[in-house]
Formats: structure tokens, sequence, C-alpha cells
């Protein structure tokens, strides 16, 4: 079954510190991975997305993650952290339903950022 | 860049009324996604929706749920006679209709939090 294990619920960060927010993922097939960001009354945005090609995805913000196959991995990662960065990180895996894809996600990680 | 819109942004509603959460999907996209999240659980896949009619649906999608374009901006969820499980915030999304399907980019709506009393 298709599965995405987030395992850290929340996570407190000092304002310029490095991050790097976990993603597993279960799935028999190629995965097409995905981060999204949900900040506090705004929808869900795109980070970045893994399809194929370089394992190493640059994204908006900042932000990067790297496709590992050998341990089911997407984690996400930021070399310094702004006080913004603080918001709900989602991690997806894209599967096909019919014509169209459906996503499925994690349970999230809450981001807090210490000044 | 553009939006989509969902209004309104929070309804709340007593058990077994029916409620219609609104969506306006980006005007050229022609892929429409429902998903929801009940509090402290994951994103959950509810519909797909293309060529005016019903793409995919997962098992939460049930009889009591419906879909709609009435109009060409419009995309609808209607839940018939609401329950308490139901209490979610609903997110709509939209993709462009690309020769490859996976590289299509879903925008999402802000969402709409539905709470049943």
């Amino acid at each position: 079954a298709q599965s995405v294990t987030q395992p850290d619920i929340h996570i407190t960060v000092s304002e310029g510190a490095s991050l790097e927010l976990r993603c597993n993922y279960s799935y028999g097939a190629t995965p097409y991975l995905f981060w999204y960001v949900q900040s506090p009354g705004q929808g869900l945005q795109l980070l970045l997305k893994y399809f194929s090609g370089d394992t190493l995805v640059q994204g908006i913000k900042g932000f990067e993650a790297e496709f590992k196959r050998s341990q089911s991995s997407f984690n996400l990662r930021k070399p310094s952290v702004h006080w913004s960065d603080a918001a709900e990180y989602f991690c997806a895996v894209g599967v096909r339903a019919g014509n169209n894809r459906k996503l499925i996600w994690g349970l999230g990680t809450s981001l807090a950022v210490n000044p | 860049e553009p939006e989509v819109t969902q209004t309104p942004s929070h309804q709340v509603t007593q058990m077994g009324q029916e409620v219609i959460l609104r969506c306006v999907p980006i005007s050229n996209h022609l892929y429409f996604y429902w998903y929801r999240q009940i509090l402290g659980q994951k994103v959950e896949f509810l519909v797909s929706f293309y060529n005016n009619e019903i793409s995919e649906k997962s098992e939460i999608f049930d009889d009591q749920f419906s879909v709609e374009r009435p109009d060409g901006s419009n995309f609808t969820l209607k839940i018939r006679s609401t329950k308490l499980e139901d209490s979610a915030m609903y997110f709509c999304a939209s993709s462009e209709a690309l020769r490859q399907w996976i590289n299509e980019k879903l925008f999402f709506g802000s969402g709409t939090q539905l709470s049943v009393l």
C-alpha cells in the first residue's frame, strides 16, 4: 500500500540554524515526490518536486530535497532558516488516479522558529 | 501567481444539514480536485474531476458527497446530510491538462474549514 511517513510531528529551530525535515515513503513504482508548505491562513504551496534525474532538487524559498531510493526517503533541507519559514510542511507521493493523479500525504511536520 | 479561490473560509452547520463548498479554479485549468484534512490527521484525497465527470474518487466520497461544475468558473463540493465526522478543512485544487500528467502542478486553495455541530 502507498504511504508517506513524516516521523517528526513538531520541530523547533533557531533562526539561522539549518533544517532537515524527514520523509519516508512506501510505493511500489517509481515515486513522484513532493513537498508542500502551508502557512497560517494560506493554501498548500508546492516547495519542490522530484520526478526523475538529479536526486537533489532545488525548490523555492531556498529549500532543497534529496531523493534516496535505497532509504525510500525524500528529506527536505534548508541551510539557514528564517522566521518566515514557520509553517506546516507536508511530504506527498503522487500516484495515478484514473486519468488524473492523486497525492498520498504524510501527517505533516510543524516547524517553529525561535528568534 | 494565479490562485485557486475557496469560499467561505469557515462554515458552521448543524448535523444533517446540506452544505456546499465553493471553489473557483484557475481559469485555464481542466483538472479539479477536492482533498480534506481532519484535525490532527493526514490530508486525504476525496475526488478528481475532468471533462465534466468524476475521474476518480476515494472510499470517503460516498453517496453523501457530490461535485459539480455548474458554470464555467465554479467547482463545488456538496455534502447532502452532514455528519459530525465531516468536520474538516476542505481543500480544492486544480491543474492544467498537460500531456505528461505527472508533470502537472497542483494549485491549492486556502481551504474551507467546515464545522459540523
